[in-house]
C-alpha cells in the first residue's frame, strides 16, 4: 500500500519568512495530493490540493509543487503569520474521492 | 464550519464495554469516510462507503469495529470489547458532489481506561 513521509516533524519561522514542509511517496499509482491544516483541537481542514496533471498550482500566499518522477511534492508558504501556525498534514490517493494515506504532520510555529 | 457533525465529541470508557460513535455527513454527499488519528499522528484510514455501500476497509481493521450506513446518509462506527490501545480520536470525513475535497468532522475522542 501507499506510504507518506513527511519533513520536518516540527518547523519553527520567524513571521514573515517562508516556510516549506516536503512529502515523499512510494506508490506511483497516486494522482491526488491534498494537504490539511489542523488546529489545536479542531478538524483538518483542506487549505490546497494538487493533481497529477499539474506540477504547480498556487493559492495567495500558499503554493504546492509536484515531482512525479521523484514521487515528492511540497507545500510552501511566503510571508507567513502567527495565524498560520498549525500542524500541517500532506496525503495521498488514488484518485480524489478515494481513501486518503496520510504523513505524519509537521507543527508549524511561526514566531511573532 | 463545514457541516460534517460527529457524535459524542468525547467517550470515555472502560476496557471490555462496546461503544458507538455517530457522524453525520454534509447532505448529498455520497462517500464517507471513517479515520483515526493518535496524538501527533496523521489520520489513519479505517473504511469508506459510497452511499450505503462499504467498499473499503483497512487491514488494520480489527473485527471488534464495524461500520454501517444503512440508508446512505448518516453512518455509525461501532467498537466491541473496547481496549487501551482503542484510545484516538475518530474521524468522519465525507465527499461529493462536484467537489474533490474530503471534509471533515470534528471527531470523537475515546477514551478506554
Amino acid at each position: 500500500g501507499e506510504n507518506v513521509e513527511q519533513h520536518p516533524s516540527t518547523l519553527s519561522v520567524q513571521e514573515g519568512d517562508s516556510a516549506v514542509i516536503k512529502c515523499t511517496y512510494s506508490d506511483s499509482a497516486s494522482n491526488y495530493f491534498p494537504w490539511y491544516k489542523q488546529e489545536l483541537g479542531k478538524r483538518p481542514q483542506l487549505i490546497i490540493d494538487i493533481r497529477s496533471n499539474v506540477g504547480e498550482k498556487k493559492d495567495q500566499r500558499i503554493a504546492v509543487t509536484l515531482n512525479k518522477t521523484a514521487k515528492h511534492f511540497s507545500l510552501h508558504i511566503t510571508e507567513t503569520q502567527p495565524e498560520d501556525s498549525a500542524v500541517y498534514f500532506c496525503a495521498a490517493s488514488h484518485n480524489a474521492g478515494n481513501m486518503l494515506t496520510f504523513g505524519g504532520g509537521t507543527r508549524l510555529m511561526v514566531k511573532p | 464550519d463545514t457541516g460534517v457533525s460527529q457524535n459524542p465529541r468525547h467517550k470515555i470508557t472502560k476496557r471490555g464495554q462496546n461503544v458507538t460513535f455517530r457522524c453525520d455527513p454534509i447532505s448529498e454527499h455520497n462517500r464517507l469516510y471513517w479515520y483515526r488519528q493518535t496524538l501527533g499522528q496523521g489520520p489513519e484510514f479505517l473504511t469508506y462507503f459510497q452511499n450505503e455501500a462499504q467498499l473499503e476497509k483497512s487491514r488494520l481493521l480489527s473485527d471488534r469495529f464495524s461500520a454501517e450506513r444503512p440508508k446512505g446518509s448518516f453512518s455509525t462506527l461501532e467498537i466491541q470489547r473496547t481496549e487501551q490501545g482503542d484510545s484516538a480520536m475518530y474521524l468522519c470525513a465525507c465527499q461529493g458532489g462536484m467537489t474533490d475535497t474530503q471534509y471533515f468532522g470534528p471527531g470523537t475522542r475515546l477514551t478506554v481506561l
